[in-house]
């Protein structure tokens, strides 16, 4: 069965620091995969990997995918109390799984 | 342009009853996932819908089930609710699989 795992599954910084989230896959068929921040209810796309070793940057945020080695990672640089959320990894096979997320608190 | 809209964003149902959640995708999207996020909990995969047909399932009962309309908005229905039913239910839209899909605000059930 398809299979995703994200770590920490919960972490607690101060604001300034920079957080690396993890996320590692098992999946038949892999498409892509995606990241997605959850504040209240619906969670907001943030990135689209496909390819191995590309980065895609989003201002302080940056994501880079290892297809070889199956996993990706999410950085945060400078964090800011509004970047507390949940981080949702996900990855497409024969549908969308996504892993448990992983609870960020920013405190000042 | 619109998001994926849902409704109602809140319902309170007791034991037994059902349960009606709605969910109109973005314009010109055939495909509609539903997902079920209880507290505290990822989100699991319930239902995937595209061009009226149902998809995938998820490892659900059978008391879940939906359908997509000719519009391609969906419905997912819960019979016989039960308390552990109470959750977050997020329904989502996608042009092409592999693609990014965009959720819509949810619709919170409470089941007591």
């Amino acid at each position: 069965e398809d299979k995703v795992v994200q770590s920490p599954l919960s972490l607690v910084v101060h604001e300034g620091d920079t957080v690396t989230l993890n996320c590692s896959y098992e999946v038949t068929n892999f498409r892509s995969l995606l990241w997605y921040k959850q504040e209240k209810k619906a969670p907001t796309f943030l990135f689209m990997l496909t390819s191995s070793g590309i980065e895609k940057k989003s201002g302080r945020l940056s994501s880079i995918l290892d297809k070889k080695e199956l996993f990706s990672i999410l950085n945060i640089t400078a964090t800011q109390t509004g970047d507390s959320a949940i981080y949702l990894c996900a990855v497409w096979s024969e549908k969308l799984v996504f892993g448990k997320g992983m609870k960020l608190t920013v405190n000042p | 342009e619109a998001g994926v809209t849902q409704s109602p964003t809140h319902l309170i149902k007791t034991r037994g009853q059902q349960a009606t959640l709605r969910c109109s995708p973005i314009s010109g999207h055939t495909s509609v996932y539903w997902y079920q996020q209880a507290l505290g909990l990822g989100l699991q995969f319930l239902l995937w819908y595209d061009e009226g047909e149902e998809r995938n399932r998820g490892n659900f009962p059978p008391r879940f089930s939906g359908r997509q309309f000719p519009n391609y908005s969906s419905e997912l229905n819960v019979n016989a609710l039960e308390l552990e039913d109470s959750a977050l239910y997020l329904c989502a839209s996608f042009q092409d699989s592999g693609n990014t899909i965009y959720f819509g605000e949810g619709s919170w059930l409470t089941v007591v």
